[in-house]
């Protein structure tokens, strides 16, 4: 079985200072994580993956996350957040062989503020 | 653009109509998803083809779900005797099979309203 916990339903944060969006997750196998962002009425976006190689993944818009198995988590970091970052982001977690289910967090809504 | 397309877009309907939402993927990606995404949640998974076969289908498919993937390429989904319930964002996600990352390339969606 496998889960994904967001840990915050909303995060607010100032034009310019650093965003943290959490995620833990629950594998019985080595996963594959991702984080996807969606603007308003728009598709899902993939942000980053991680995929067993590096933990620490840089991905689009420079945004990065580090993949810590002795914590099970994968936090979505970003220096300095930019106004069009606001957005939803969802953490996703998949197996990587056989059927490869994939299951997604309840989402992050990030807010800028200038 | 070669990226996974849904249409349509927008699809308002009354109670009780059926509507066909339609999805083309990546065209070398043999799976294929759909997704249901109501305001304010994450996308809640439907069901999965390989490439004609359908291999799993949630609880949330009711039986006036159906969906199809007549030639392992396009999907429909249809919805019979729409409910207000129904309505949402569906999303059609496609990957390759085993491929080393498994991402989800996802199409813009189709958002249905069902007065």
């Amino acid at each position: 079985a496998q889960s994904v916990t967001q840990l915050d339903s909303h995060v607010s944060v100032s034009e310019g200072t650093p965003v943290l969006l959490r995620c833990n997750y629950s594998s019985s196998y080595s996963p594959s994580l991702f984080w996807y962002v969606q603007h308003p009425n728009k598709g899902l976006q993939l942000l980053l993956k991680y995929t067993s190689a590096a933990t620490l993944v840089k991905g689009i818009n420079g945004f990065e996350a580090e993949f810590k198995k002795s914590e099970t988590s994968f936090h979505l970091t970003k220096p300095s957040a930019h106004m069009s970052d606001a957005a939803e982001y969802f953490c996703v977690v998949s197996e990587r062989g056989g059927y490869q289910k994939v299951t997604f967090g309840i989402g992050t809504k990030l807010q800028v503020i200038p | 653009d070669t990226g996974v397309s849904q249409n349509p877009r927008h699809k308002i309907t009354k109670r009780g109509q059926n509507v066909t939402f339609r999805c083309d993927p990546i065209s070398e990606h043999n799976r294929l998803y759909w997704y249901r995404q109501t305001l304010g949640q994450g996308p809640e998974f439907l069901t999965y083809f390989q490439n004609e076969a359908q291999l799993e289908k949630s609880r949330l498919l009711s039986d006036r779900f159906s969906a199809e993937r007549p030639k392992g390429s396009f999907s429909t989904l249809e919805i019979q005797r729409t409910e207000q319930g129904d309505s949402a964002m569906y999303l059609c996600a496609s990957r390759v099979t085993g491929g080393q990352t498994g991402e989800l390339f996802f199409g813009e969606g189709s958002r249905l309203t069902v007065l």
